[in-house]
């Protein structure tokens, strides 16, 4: 069963950028078609924020954070990054990674806070 | 505003059945595969259902899974109180090229 594994809480100031990192256990990194970033704010429902296709190292955004969002791979490390800029208060969230949307990673807490 | 639709809540009793409905639209419901996931309060969330109707090992056959259309349903059948937590379902936006949720029902098992 493939795990993923993410870094662990942040805390930033407003404006300030975030990088969330999440390694698949497993060599078949580059057999899934996307992997995907969700966040959910405190009381909130699931929101996609962004995808990336571990072989070939195309992505795609949600319209509400592009220029804002960059995710990224490593596939030597089958790593996968979410980095988040100019971060504001609204950005506090659990941040979740996803093979597929299939097998998910345990989150992690960004907090936005001055 | 999610792009999907679900019922805010659903409840019934034990040993009961419930459904959830997700309505959407011809881009993404219409388009692509459902998947439903269960999210237990301060867990990550769960795949329950992918591909419309397949269920992971794992997952029992008391959770279904049916698409017609641009809707879907999620079935539960003999409701357990450990089935109280927030359903979600999610999908691919083909005209958007996003991914896409609807807004959470939460489950109560009275």
């Amino acid at each position: 069963q493939v795990q993923l594994v993410q870094s662990g809480a942040e805390v930033k100031k407003p404006g300030a950028s975030v990088k969330v990192s999440c390694k698949v256990s497993e060599y078949t990194f580059t057999s899934y078609n996307y992997m995907h970033w969700v966040r959910q704010a405190p009381g909130q429902g699931l929101e996609w924020v962004g995808a990336i296709s571990p072989s070939a190292g195309n992505t795609a955004y949600a319209q509400k954070f592009q220029g804002r969002v960059t995710v990224t791979r490593d596939t030597s490390t089958s790593t996968v990054y979410m980095e988040l800029s100019s971060l504001r208060s609204e950005d506090t969230a659990v941040y979740y990674c996803g093979t597929d949307l299939t097998v998910w990673g345990q989150g992690t807490l960004v907090t936005v806070s001055s | 505003q999610s792009v999907l639709t679900q019922p805010p809540s659903v409840s019934a009793a034990p040993g009961q059945k419930v459904t959830i409905s997700c309505s959407g639209g011809s881009s993404n419901i219409g388009t692509n595969y459902v998947l439903w996931f269960q999210q237990l309060p301060g867990t990550a969330p769960k795949l329950l259902i992918y591909d419309n109707d397949k269920r992971p090992s794992g997952i029992p056959d008391r959770f279904s899974g049916s698409k017609s259309g641009t809707s879907a349903t999620l079935g539960i059948t003999g409701l357990q109180t450990g089935d109280e937590a927030d359903y979600y379902c999610g999908t691919w936006d083909s005209s958007l090229s996003v991914g896409v949720f609807g807004g959470g029902t939460k489950l109560t098992v009275l």
